[in-house]
């Protein structure tokens, strides 16, 4: 999974700032997805991209959230007024084609979002 | 929504023992996925099964897939302290979901 970059690592934020967490996925594999992991929880599922768009948004909340995976450079989580319950561990997964096929999703090491 | 019920929640076992845990589901799912993931670390993916009734093994781990599509299991034989860490079942549903969802975990312990 070394080769599904994030950055940075660990993320610190005041309540009402703006994150941006990046996700640059391994070479080659165009289909994004984003995951949030809570303290002692499975990861849930937000969103789903390929290249210029957004494929499945189901999981992510109405407000505040966004994703985006342009054209060129890294895929872009942005998280508005961040509040206290937004601390968590964002994770992105990439893969070749879509995992509803014969497909493996790796992750990246994750954000750590830390809301003060 | 579909949820995957993963159990044991935790696991202490002595070094050399073998280990069993499971997932299952009220729904289908056309692919399951064990990962294991280590502390600030994302999930590392150990076995994928991608067929109804599949028996995979990666060395000392194996992992099926269940007949009914609704449950799976991960075995690792003669545990060694390396494996401590949080296993993780993962899954396509059935509908032509992209998404994984996953089980909350089992946390395992190894004394040595």
């Amino acid at each position: 999974n070394a080769g599904v970059m994030q950055n940075p690592r660990h993320l610190v934020r005041r309540r009402g700032q703006e994150a941006r967490l990046r996700c640059s996925p391994m070479k080659g594999h165009s289909h994004v997805y984003w995951y949030r992991q809570l303290p002692e929880e499975g990861l849930k599922f937000m969103v789903y991209l390929q290249k210029e768009n957004i494929i499945d948004e189901s999981g992510m909340p109405k407000e505040r959230f966004s994703a985006e995976f342009p054209k060129e450079g890294p895929s872009i989580l942005r998280i508005q007024q961040v509040v206290r319950g937004d601390s968590a561990a964002y994770f992105c997964a990439s893969s070749l084609t879509g995992t509803g096929g014969y497909t493996e999703a790796f992750f990246g090491q994750g954000t750590r979002l830390t809301v003060v | 929504g579909q949820q995957l019920n993963q159990s044991p929640q935790s696991m202490f076992i002595q070094e050399g023992e073998d280990v069993s845990m499971n997932c299952t589901s009220s729904s289908i799912f056309n692919t399951w996925l064990w990962y294991k993931q280590d502390p600030g670390e994302g999930p590392v993916l150990l076995i994928a099964l991608y067929k109804a009734g599949e028996l995979t093994s990666n060395g000392r781990l194996t992992a099926q897939f269940g007949i009914t599509r609704k449950d799976s299991f991960l075995n690792i034989s003669a545990s060694i302290p390396s494996d401590v860490g949080i296993y993780f079942c993962a899954g396509t549903p059935q509908g032509g979901s992209e998404k994984l969802v996953f089980g909350k975990g089992t946390k395992l312990t190894v004394n040595p």
